[in-house]
């Protein structure tokens, strides 16, 4: 069974750098083919893809937010991180991250909410 | 980068109805397409892949179809547990892209 679940500040300042940790179980992101992605939801709206890395290390980013995001993997603690710098209150949302495999992501972990204000 | 408009983007149905939300890009992505359900506070939750394969575990009144850039989620017997959001979502290229939701709501 795949489980995934993120960790990290729920509450953010304005110009502060979001640290989000992808913790997961089930799979290993050594394996050929296997990625794990982030995507956020503002509240009351839409999804929004944001970066994705693959088991040989290929990184992808939104364009948008390229400048401000880094993504890692620490494949021994079955781990990824994401970093986003500069938050803005705009950035505030709910922060998932799934497992991908042949391009769908599935399944996503819980989500974790983080607000950004002063 | 590759945009994608869902509509409507809300609908009211019965139970027992057949629900039909649309998907479509702004360019040509073979079937490189995925249709998710959120429900509220949860997260999405993968129902359809390439477009019209049924993901393990999910009932058969989902159905998906279309190729190239239109796309059909179809319901075939609104159940109350359907109640929810759908995204469609392609990964044809990079930036993946989702589309902005239709929300199916109780009439």
């Amino acid at each position: 069974q795949i489980t995934l679940k993120e960790s990290g500040p729920t509450l953010v300042k304005p110009t502060q750098t979001l640290t989000l940790t992808c913790t997961f179980s089930g799979f290993s992101l050594s394996t050929s083919g296997v990625g794990v992605g982030w995507i956020r939801q503002p509240p009351g709206k839409a999804l929004e893809w944001l970066a994705l890395i693959y088991w040989d290390d290929d990184k992808r980013y939104s364009p948008s937010l390229k400048s401000r995001l880094t993504i890692t993997k620490d494949t021994s603690k079955n781990q990824v991180v994401l970093t986003m710098t500069n938050m803005d209150p705009v950035d505030t949302a709910t922060y998932y991250c799934a497992h991908m495999v042949e391009s769908w992501f599935d399944p996503w972990g819980q989500g974790t909410l983080v607000t950004v204000s002063s | 980068a590759i945009q994608m408009t869902q509509s409507p983007s809300s609908l009211s149905a019965s139970v027992g109805d057949r629900v039909t939300i649309t998907c479509r890009a702004s360019q040509g992505i073979r079937n490189d397409l995925g249709w998710y359900q959120q429900k509220p506070g949860k997260a999405p939750k993968l129902l359809i892949y390439a477009a019209s394969s049924l993901q393990s575990g999910v009932p058969s009144r989902f159905s998906g179809s279309g190729s190239g850039t239109d796309f059909t989620l179809t319901i075939s017997s609104l159940q109350p547990e359907d109640f929810a959001t759908y995204y469609c979502l392609q990964d044809y290229n990079y930036p993946l892209a989702f589309g902005q939701g239709t929300k199916v709501e109780i009439k």
